[in-house]
C-alpha cells in the first residue's frame, strides 16, 4: 500500500486532455513540494516536474502540474501516442522519508 | 551526468544483496546532493530505499532499517547498497539515483534486475 495514492489507470484519445491525481496527507504533500515521473515501458523514470508545477528544460509544455492542499495533478494536453506510460507521483514526508503513488498506467486509445 | 548499476543478478534467500553505483560525467562529491538507491518489484511502483551524502551521512526507510546499509567512496565516486537477510520480496529493479532535494531524482542510472531465489 503506498503512501500516496493515485489511480491505477486513466485513458484519452489523442489531442485530448487528461489529468492524474495524486493524494497524500499533511506531512508529505501538504507540507513538501509533489514531483512527477513518466515511466516508459522497460526505462528508468524519468523527471516531468519538480516542485509542484515546475518542467526541467527538455519536458514538452503539455505537461503541468498543480498542488492544492494534501493532494496534487499531473496534466497532460494534446495527448499524443508517445504519452502511454507510467506516471509516478512522489514527495518528501515529515517522518524524513521520500514517499511515492503506487502509479498510474496511462493508455492512449 | 551518467549513472550506473552493477551487482550480481542472482541472490540466495538470507544471504547479503551487493549493489554498486558508478558515476561518471560529474564528481559524487558535489554539495547539496544525496545518491540515492530506489527499487521496483516486478509490476508494482517505486519504492525509496534510502540515500547518502558524499561526507557519509545516511537515511533510509523505516521499513529498511535494519537491513540496508548505504556507502559512498569518493575516490572512486562510488556509492553501494548492502541489503542483508534477502527474501523473495526483495525481487525488484534496483535503480541509483542522483537526489539534489526533496522527492527530486533528477539522474537516473538505468537500472539492473536481481532476483532472489535458491
Amino acid at each position: 500500500q503506498s503512501v500516496l495514492t493515485q489511480p491505477p489507470s486513466a485513458s484519452g484519445t489523442p489531442g485530448q486532455r487528461v489529468t492524474i491525481s495524486c493524494s497524500g496527507s499533511s506531512s508529505n504533500i501538504g507540507r513538501n513540494y509533489a514531483y512527477w515521473y513518466q515511466q516508459l515501458p522497460g526505462t528508468a523514470p524519468k523527471l516531468l516536474i519538480y516542485s509542484n508545477n515546475r518542467r526541467p528544460s527538455g519536458v514538452s509544455d503539455r505537461f503541468s502540474g498543480s498542488k492544492s492542499g494534501t493532494s496534487a495533478s499531473l496534466a497532460i494536453s494534446g495527448l499524443r501516442s508517445e504519452d502511454e506510460a507510467d506516471y509516478y507521483c512522489a514527495a518528501w514526508d515529515d517522518t524524513l522519508s521520500v514517499v511515492f503513488g503506487g502509479g498510474t498506467k496511462l493508455t492512449v486509445l | 551526468l551518467q549513472l550506473q548499476e552493477s551487482g550480481p543478478g542472482l541472490v540466495k534467500p538470507s544471504e547479503t544483496l551487493p549493489l554498486t553505483c558508478t558515476v561518471s560525467g560529474g564528481s559524487i562529491t558535489i554539495d547539496n546532493y544525496y545518491w540515492a538507491w530506489i527499487r521496483q518489484p516486478p509490476g508494482k511502483g517505486l519504492e525509496w530505499i534510502g540515500n547518502i551524502y558524499y561526507t557519509g551521512t545516511t537515511s533510509y526507510s523505516a521499513s529498511l532499517t535494519g537491513r540496508v546499509a548505504i556507502f559512498v567512496d569518493t575516490s572512486k565516486n562510488q556509492f553501494s547498497l548492502m541489503l542483508s537477510s534477502v527474501t523473495a520480496a526483495d525481487t525488484a529493479t534496483y535503480f541509483c539515483a542522483r537526489r539534489p532535494y526533496g522527492a527530486e531524482f533528477d539522474f537516473w542510472g538505468q537500472g539492473t534486475v536481481v532476483t532472489v531465489s535458491s
